[in-house]
């Protein structure tokens, strides 16, 4: 069975602190990993990591995936308020490319 | 815009009902899902569509049924057979058909047993 483990499940910061958000996963026939936010009700698309693509970055956010450690990290830099969230981590693989999610984890960021 | 609309934003049950929650989008896209989120939870996939007129069933599909008789649309019922139907449903799309990495969310539906 697909599986996603993130940690921790909650972290509460002050703003200005750098957190790193951690994604770990067995997954048969990975094909991608994906970052997602979502703050009140939708999650909204962060980043998408894949084989070919193992780094990406948009401003305070990173992520970075480690194929031989099987796990993500996302990184956020100076920290604020609004990147309170809960930030869900999920992995596609399998036959037909499902989507497994970890649980979350919920960042809370205090001004 | 384009988007996916999820309605109603709150849905209340009384036990022994089917109750239905409507998404719709405008993106274009073949794939539709249906997930539920419970709190402290990931998302668990209920029922997914790669295409009209055929969809498949996710890894918690019992207690819910689904229809997909135009792209647009991709309504959830939830049954009587949902014993803990107590949730926050997602509908989500993706394209092009097959790849659904990235998915589009909507607002959600948070639906209570009364």
């Amino acid at each position: 069975e697909d599986k996603v483990v993130q940690s921790p499940l909650s972290l509460v910061v002050h703003e200005g602190d750098t957190v790193t958000l951690n994604c770990s996963y067995e997954v048969t026939n990975f094909r991608s990993l994906l970052w997602y936010k979502q703050e009140k009700k939708a999650p909204t698309f962060l980043f998408m990591l894949t084989s070919s693509g193992i780094e990406k970055k948009s401003g305070r956010l990173s992520s970075i995936l480690d194929k031989k450690e099987l796990s993500s990290i996302l990184n956020i830099t100076a920290t604020q308020t609004g990147d309170s969230a809960i930030y869900l981590c999920a992995v596609s693989g399998g036959s037909n490319y499902k989507l497994t999610f970890g649980k979350g984890t919920l960042l809370t960021v205090n001004p | 815009d384009g988007g996916i609309t999820q309605s109603p934003k709150y849905l209340f049950r009384k036990e022994g009902q089917n109750v239905t929650l409507s998404c719709e989008q405008n993106l274009n896209h073949d794939a539709m899902y249906w997930y539920r989120q419970d709190p402290g939870q990931g998302l668990r996939l209920i029922y997914y569509s790669q295409i009209v007129n055929d969809f498949q069933k996710g890894d918690i599909a019992e207690g819910y049924s689904v229809s997909r008789e135009k792209k647009e649309s991709f309504p959830l019922t939830v049954t009587s057979a949902q014993k803990n139907p107590t949730a926050f449903y997602l509908c989500a799309s993706s394209s092009p058909r097959g790849l659904n990495e990235k998915l589009f969310f909507g607002s959600g539906t948070q639906l209570s047993v009364l």
